[in-house]
């Protein structure tokens, strides 16, 4: 069974401090790892995906994640936050398989202070 | 425009009076599924649809339905809602069940049961 833990269901930053928001995975076969962010009022848009090419992935808007096999993470990190990014974000877990399903995180939301 | 169209955008209703929440998609997409989000929960799955007359439970489906007589329409019934009900529901669809980067969401249904 997979399952995805994100630490903290709120972050507070300052605008143009780094982001971090954590996520831990568990999967018995290799992952597929997806971070989604959520902006007032509307649906979940895809911000970046890994699908075991490269760990480093690079997404929307200057975010990026780290995909760590040893640590089963892949945290989510931009380096200067702005305004615009305060929304509510989730990882999700899916398993390499056609007929996989995908597991949702709790979420984070990300506030972002002035 | 490619979309999943979701109405009402608002419903406010009292206990056991039925009601139906649509879902449309205009992207010729196999998958559909229908997700409730509530605070520190996050997204979790009611049911979902890998074709036209094939559908699935997902984590949480007691006390709803579903149909798929149609590729494009995945309709959400709750034939005696509860307060229990009451939730942010959002439609989401995709290529094939599996392709999670293609993963598109409506702009979600707020439902108060009374």
């Amino acid at each position: 069974a997979q399952s995805v833990t994100q630490l903290g269901s709120h972050v507070s930053v300052s605008e143009g401090a780094l982001v971090l928001l954590r996520c831990n995975y568990s999967s018995s076969v290799p992952p597929y790892l997806f971070w989604y962010v959520q902006y007032p009022n509307q649906g979940l848009q895809l911000l970046l995906k890994y699908t075991s090419a490269a760990t480093l992935v690079k997404g929307i808007n200057g975010f990026e994640a780290e995909f760590k096999k040893s640590e089963t993470s892949f945290h989510l990190t931009k380096p200067s936050a702005h305004m615009s990014d305060a929304a509510e974000y989730f990882c999700a877990v899916s398993e390499d398989s056609g007929y996989s399903t995908l597991t949702f995180g709790k979420g984070t939301m990300l506030l972002v202070s002035p | 425009e490619a979309q999943v169209t979701q109405n009402p955008r608002y419903l406010i209703t009292v206990t056991g009076k039925k009601l139906t929440v649509t879902c449309s998609q205009n992207m010729n997409h196999e998958y559909m599924s229908w997700y409730r989000q509530d605070p520190g929960l996050g997204l979790r799955q009611i049911y979902y649809s890998m074709n036209v007359e094939v559908t699935d439970k997902g984590d949480v489906p007691e006390g709803y339905k579903v149909s798929r007589k149609e590729k494009r329409n995945f309709p959400l019934i709750l034939e005696s809602p509860s307060p229990n009900q009451t939730s942010l529901y959002f439609c989401a669809s995709s290529p094939g069940q599996g392709v999670w980067e293609k993963l598109f969401f409506g702009s979600g249904t707020q439902l108060s049961v009374l």
